[in-house]
């Protein structure tokens, strides 16, 4: 079955935009996280959807907000786009129960010129 | 806080070597992962180990949970396991969650 899929692949924004990014999870996974991954701060979790609702949300402004959709498809946005936000982003997909398997898209790359 | 550490930070090794690689965590394991980030970015899974061993081809992994850590055994390394290691974990601080927490990696050159 097809795997996690993240749209764009690569964004470029000014700063002061805002950006909304897309993962579509394994189907009949429920669960969807978020992680942005930098070079000084490395993998660091924003936060967890499950069936619609917020699970569990990391150390971030609240600039960064996400959502999840009936379907299980998730968005985060960013606003206010700052230079420190460049990074990637990358989306993980778990069936749904706690502590399981987590699968990862190939990520967004964002950069904030 | 929590922490997960990884070690060695760095590593170099010819084709056909044997490598260990070291995961420490500071908190009950409930889900421990090792990765693979491929040069575009992508986090591939390796192994799903909260604890026992599990062996996939030339790798393999261990978890011992009462000891709080795990190793990712490469043997006969060839240059495509060349990138950075990461294991993650989720421990029970964090109650009905899939969060998982990231240790710094392992940047692994394999030369020919």
């Amino acid at each position: 079955k097809a795997g996690v899929t993240q749209t764009p692949r690569y964004l470029i924004k000014t700063r002061g935009q805002q950006v909304t990014l897309s993962c579509s999870p394994i189907s009949g996974h429920r669960s969807v996280s978020w992680y942005q991954q930098t070079p000084g701060q490395g993998l660091q979790f924003l936060f967890e959807y499950f069936s619609e609702t917020q699970r569990n949300k990391g150390n971030f402004p609240g600039r960064f907000s996400g959502r999840q959709f009936s379907n299980s498809r998730s968005e985060m946005n960013v606003s206010t786009l700052e230079l420190g936000d460049s990074a990637l982003y990358l989306c993980a997909s778990s069936d749904g129960q706690v502590n399981t398997e987590a699968f990862f898209g190939q990520g967004t790359r964002l950069t904030v010129v | 806080g929590i922490q997960v550490e990884q070690s060695p930070p760095d590593l170099i090794l010819q084709e056909g070597a044997n490598s260990t690689l070291r995961c420490n965590f500071s908190d009950s394991v409930n889900n421990l992962q090792w990765f693979h980030q491929n040069p575009w970015g992508q986090l591939i899974n390796l192994f799903y180990i909260p604890s026992g061993t599990k062996q996939n081809g030339r790798l393999s992994a261990t978890t011992v949970a009462t000891e709080r850590y795990s190793l990712l055994y490469i043997s006969s390394s060839q240059t495509t396991d060349s990138g950075v290691y990461f294991c993650a974990y989720c421990g029970r601080y964090g109650g009905a969650t899939n969060k998982l927490i990231f240790g710094t990696g392992t940047l692994l050159a394999v030369q020919p």
